[in-house]
């Protein structure tokens, strides 16, 4: 059964220490690991596609890579406006994503 | 339109009544996808639509919860005598096809009460 995992639940940074968030994940042939990044009351923003192990994408203060059984969200200087729930999702069967329960950052000045 | 489009934003409704909620999908997108999030928790597949036909409606959490697509546009997820675990918020999403980027509405926050 495909199935995603994310790690931490909750981290907590002060504004400019770099981290990175976990998505671990199982899935009988990968056809896509997706990010999200959600805001409270807001709906899922998209953030990356990741199709094959060793692919990495950038954007501002975030790259995404994949291994053939996690991906990472490195945020390198984190800002206070960086606080958000990141979700990490599986393209499963019918296109349908399969989420994780989400991690919850929050960057404090 | 320039993005998913949903409606309505807020709805509170009474135990035992019926909602419809509304999903406009950006335009050209085959795919449509209903998703549920309740409070504090993850996001859970309800529905998916290619085109009119949902190939995969193992998601409805029973048979109160239908929904339709009509013209390969519009999507309305209909619940049926509302209960008060159903109150969460209904996010529709939509793209282009399999394999492609799937966009997010802000969602319909349903409240029962």
């Amino acid at each position: 059964e495909d199935q995603v995992t994310q790690s931490p639940e909750a981290l907590r940074l002060q504004e400019g220490e770099s981290s990175s968030l976990n998505c671990s994940y199982t899935v009988s042939g990968l056809r896509g690991l997706f990010w999200y990044r959600q805001d409270p009351g807001k709906g899922p923003e998209f953030l990356f596609t990741l199709y094959s192990a060793g692919e990495e994408k950038e954007k501002e203060r975030l790259k995404a890579t994949l291994t053939k059984k996690e991906s990472f969200l490195h945020i390198t200087a984190p800002k206070p406006e960086d606080s958000a729930t990141y979700l990490c999702a599986l393209l499963g069967g019918y296109n349908k994503l399969i989420f994780g329960a989400g991690t919850r950052l929050a960057v404090h000045p | 339109g320039a993005g998913v489009s949903q409606s309505p934003s807020n709805k509170v409704t009474e135990k035992g009544k019926d909602v419809e909620l509304r999903c406009d999908p950006i335009s050209g997108h085959t795919a449509l996808y209903w998703y549920r999030q309740s409070l504090g928790q993850g996001l859970e597949f309800l529905i998916y639509f290619q085109g009119n036909s949902a190939p995969d409606k193992s998601g409805l959490p029973s048979d109160r919860f239908s929904a339709e697509r009509t013209g390969g546009s519009v999507s309305t997820l209909t619940i049926q005598r509302t209960q008060q675990e159903d109150s969460a918020v209904y996010l529709c999403a939509s793209s282009l096809g399999q394999g492609n980027t799937i966009y997010f509405g802000e969602g319909s926050w349903l409240t029962v009460v």
